[in-house]
């Protein structure tokens, strides 16, 4: 089975410092890897995907992610953080290539962006 | 992107009431549909997974008679919660697969109070 840890729960920073939320799974077979953020009382949308191909993965708002298979990690990053970028951030991962398997998602970050 | 309608976003209900929510696809066919719920500031727990034409696929202790789910279209997925009681209050969030990629496409949510 499929597993997805968010090794922080809570990460504060200050605007325009760089930032890294934290992601592990575990999973014996390919899988696919989404990065999703969720701000107050709304649904998520997603920051970036990494099905195959290049493992650096750009995605909206000035994130990225690395995907490393050898340390089944996928850490999302941004040099410069800005106050509009706090929020609920979720790691999720899927089977590959099963259209019809649900997301799994870890606990949750909670980015807290301060001046 | 694709896009995915849940309504209504908020309802207050009295304890023992039933609740229907609806999510739909407006732009894409979705064969394969899932329910997931959200107590406040944790992860998504997913509930079930609806496919159009066929019963629901309820994921282990999400009593099935309780969260009646059905998927009658293949833009249509509908929750209905029976018999309320307050600790049904949660954050419910249905989402939608287009296509073959694993991507997931997210309604708003819609937040369920009993009183």
């Amino acid at each position: 089975a499929q597993s997805v840890t968010q090794l922080d729960s809570q990460v504060p920073v200050f605007e325009e410092a760089p930032v890294e939320l934290r992601c592990n799974y575990s999973s014996s077979v390919s899988v696919y890897l989404f990065w999703y953020v969720q701000y107050p009382n709304q649904g998520l949308q997603l920051l970036l995907k990494y099905l195959s191909g290049s493992t650096l993965v750009k995605g909206i708002n000035g994130f990225e992610a690395e995907f490393n298979k050898s340390q089944t990690s996928f850490h999302l990053r941004k040099p410069s953080v800005h106050i509009s970028d706090t929020a609920e951030y979720f790691c999720a991962v899927s089977y590959a290539n099963q259209a019809g398997t649900a997301l799994i998602f870890g606990k949750g970050t909670t980015l807290s962006v301060s001046s | 992107g694709a896009v995915v309608s849940q309504h209504p976003s908020r309802v207050i209900c009295k304890s023992g009431t039933s609740v229907k929510i609806e999510c739909r696809s407006l732009d894409f066919q979705a064969t394969t549909m899932f329910w997931y719920r959200q107590f406040p500031k944790q992860s998504l727990m997913l509930m079930a997974t609806s496919n159009e034409g066929s019963k629901a696929t309820y994921e282990q202790g999400v009593e099935k008679d309780k969260f009646l789910i059905n998927h009658a279209s293949l833009t249509l997925s509908t929750l209905t919660v029976t018999s309320a009681h307050p600790e049904d209050s949660s954050f419910y969030i249905c989402s939608a697969r287009a296509g073959g990629t694993g991507e997931l496409f997210f309604g708003e949510g819609s937040r369920l109070t009993v009183l």
